[in-house]
């Protein structure tokens, strides 16, 4: 089983700032991994796929990176709709794993 | 508008079973692999079962292979899964899920979730 491991687990930051989030792949994954984000009370939402693809309303301040076992998600200017728990998971092999998720909170 | 309705989350014993279902619309569900993804309180999503578009592959965590079965039948748009041997830890709200057709497991649109509670 791959297992992805994302840092920080919270990450306070002030809106208008920029964020970056990272997972890390026990194994290389090529480019097979997304980004979701979780608001609380609701399901979860795609916002990146293979690596770095924004999904169908994926605001543009939102950009993936990465390759082989590291993977960065970048926040360019949090709004306060981009306060959430996000979480990446990959989809290379079976079984699918997620991350254990970072909480962005406001400073 | 893509549309999944999850239903038979509830309350059961350790044992016990339950089948959820997931009534989608909005999208040709026949073309697309589908998805369990489980959410215990306090803790992250956890991924469960995929299948197939046509449901001739199934894919399971380890935590329930042997217990969970996913199913689904095209002709009524709708997806299943079966929880037998229900366990604590299976404590969760389950989400129903569309796959991207490209990329199995990836899962681009997310029902509301049914609750399911094992305790006695």
């Amino acid at each position: 089983e791959i297992v992805m491991t994302q840092s920080p687990a919270t990450l306070s930051v002030s809106p208008g700032e920029r964020a970056t989030l990272s997972c890390r792949a026990s194994q290389s994954l090529s480019s097979a991994l997304a980004w979701y984000q979780q608001r609380p009370g609701q399901a979860p939402r795609l916002l990146m796929y293979d690596v770095s693809t924004r999904a169908t309303g994926t605001p543009a301040t939102f950009s993936g990176s990465g390759s082989g076992t590291d993977f960065t998600l970048t926040i360019s200017s949090l709004q306060s709709a981009d306060f959430a728990v996000y979480y990446c998971q990959q989809y290379s092999n079976w079984p699918r794993t997620f991350g254990q998720g970072t909480k962005v909170e406001i400073k | 508008e893509v549309q999944l309705v999850e239903s038979g989350g509830g309350l059961v014993q350790p044992g016990g079973s339950l089948r959820l279902s997931c009534a989608a619309s909005g999208f040709t569900f026949s073309n697309y692999p589908m998805s369990w993804v489980r959410l215990a309180p306090g803790k992250g999503l956890d991924w469960v079962s995929t299948i197939s578009s046509g449901g001739g592959a199934t894919f399971y965590a380890d935590s329930v292979k042997g217990r969970f079965t996913i199913s689904r039948d095209n002709s009524k748009d709708t997806l299943y899964l079966q929880l037998n041997s229900l366990r604590a830890e299976d404590t969760a709200l389950y989400y129903c899920a569309k796959d991207l057709a490209t990329a199995t497991g990836c899962s681009d649109y997310w029902g509301q979730g049914t609750l399911v509670t094992v305790s006695s």
